[in-house]
């Protein structure tokens, strides 16, 4: 079975530039994390939705963020203009929600990006 | 200025001893624990998961042990290998406010041949 899919895997951008994250969770599946690791914070949760609808965006930095989930089997996380600090290796994470291993989020490879 | 990192608590161990991993955890509420696993250039990795009514969980080579006075998780290795290098975390849930996972800074583990 494919498990949760990020593109890019890595990105390389200029500052003011757009940059758009794409996630696919693994089918089945009704929970999505999107996390940020940085050698500064470790790893952090910016947003996470569970059956697609947004629960908790306190994690997101600031209004440059934002985070979409359309359907069940996609979501984006768009950055906009995106800034230096925001150099860091983006992780997608998807889990069952109110299965009995909850806490059991399956994570992507991650996409590197950075901003120059 | 200089940005300072995270500096990781670095724990070595020698190959076929045990290795012992600690965690403060700081939410009193939290009522699920977990553990991960990251290696270099991939995503963490489930490993074992404790619920609060639990203190201790053993799992294939694996033992977590839970202390919810001090507020404190550890993760046993038994005969640690080199494939078990790697970052650990613990990883906090209080269940009764949806199911948001809350990370530890973590532990690089380094197993010396």
């Amino acid at each position: 079975d494919a498990g949760v899919i990020q593109s890019p895997r890595h990105e390389v951008t200029e500052m003011g530039q757009e940059v758009t994250l794409r996630c696919k969770p693994i089918s089945g599946h009704n929970s999505l994390f999107w996390y940020r690791q940085t050698m500064m914070r470790g790893l952090e949760l910016l947003i996470y939705f569970n059956n697609n609808v947004p629960i908790d965006d306190s994690g997101m930095p600031e209004d440059r963020f934002s985070a979409k989930m359309p359907n069940a089997s996609f979501s984006t996380l768009k950055i906009q203009p995106s800034e230096p600090r925001d150099s860091a290796v983006y992780f997608c994470a998807s889990s069952l929600y109110g299965g009995v291993s909850t806490g059991e989020l399956f994570f992507g490879e991650g996409s590197r990006l950075t901003v120059l | 200025g200089e940005s300072v990192g995270l500096h990781l608590p670095t724990l070595s161990v020698q190959e076929g001893d045990n290795s012992i991993i600690n965690c403060a955890y700081s939410n009193s509420a939290s009522d699920y624990f977990i553990w991960y696993k990251q290696e270099s250039g991939k995503g963490p990795q489930f490993i074992i998961d404790i619920r609060s009514n639990m203190d201790k969980r053993q799992g294939q080579r694996v033992t977590v042990l839970l202390n919810k006075t001090v507020k404190h998780l550890s993760l046993q290795i038994a005969a640690t290998q080199p494939g078990d290098s790697a970052v650990y975390f613990c990883a906090e849930i209080f269940t009764g406010g949806g199911n948001k996972l809350t990370f530890g800074t973590g532990t690089q583990l380094k197993v010396e041949l």
